[in-house]
């Protein structure tokens, strides 16, 4: 079984440009899952989807992140504009359902210049 | 508010040694789940073990076990026989019921032979 992918596995950009992230969950995952992991810190939760609907966002900086989940299958994180403190990495993870084990995905490495 | 505590940021072990990992957590729930994960240098996030709250019985997989003190908030995780590829960033989870993951900051296991 394939698991959770994610790309690109790095990146490097300028602050104030945009970036997006793009992740695919393991077939038949009904729920998805964007984590912030700073450097020396444990993930943080961005995002959370349930098919196409969100379940949670309530730690999203709504100002400049942007996320959505196409077909309740891939979905994509934005960033726009970048700040120094995005530097990261986002991890992807995906469940079969809420209250089960979430598996994830190799994360992307952001580094806002 | 619901919080982990790792209170090592790094610990080392001899290989096929023994060690134990320390999490608290605060929260005012009953019902909840608590989780290891294991974060390998290339960042791909894997489950070690779980917890439920309501179990008395401590969660054992393979080498990996836990003592959990309910009353006192305390989940460690023991390694037994500790390998070269147990050294990563293990998190201490905390879930409540169908709700989002709460990491802690993590300890960084060194094993050496």
């Amino acid at each position: 079984e394939a698991g959770v992918a994610q790309s690109p596995r790095y990146k490097i950009i300028e602050k104030r440009q945009s970036v997006a992230f793009w992740c695919n969950p393991i077939s038949g995952h009904a729920t998805l899952y964007w984590y912030q992991q700073i450097l020396g810190q444990g993930p943080k939760l961005l995002i959370q989807f349930q098919n196409n609907g969100v379940v949670d966002d309530s730690q999203l900086p709504k100002d400049r992140f942007s996320a959505e989940r196409l077909k309740g299958v891939d979905s994509t994180l934005k960033i726009q504009p970048a700040k120094l403190e995005d530097s990261a990495v986002y991890l992807c993870a995906s469940s079969v359902g809420t209250a089960y084990e979430q598996f994830f995905g190799p994360g992307t490495r952001l580094t806002v210049l | 508010a619901q919080t982990v505590t790792q209170s090592q940021p790094e610990m080392s072990v001899q290989e096929a040694e023994t060690v134990t990992l320390s999490c608290t957590y605060d929260t005012s729930e009953s019902d909840y789940y608590l989780f290891w994960y294991k974060q390998p240098p290339s960042r791909q996030m894997i489950l070690v073990i779980r917890q439920e709250a309501y179990k008395q019985q401590n969660a054992t997989e393979n080498r990996f076990s836990v003592n959990f003190q309910k009353a006192a908030k305390s989940f460690s995780l023991k390694i037994s026989d500790s390998q070269l590829g147990d050294a990563a960033m293990y998190f201490c989870a905390y879930r409540p019921n169908t709700d989002k993951l709460i990491f802690g900051t993590g300890t960084r296991l060194q094993v050496f032979p």
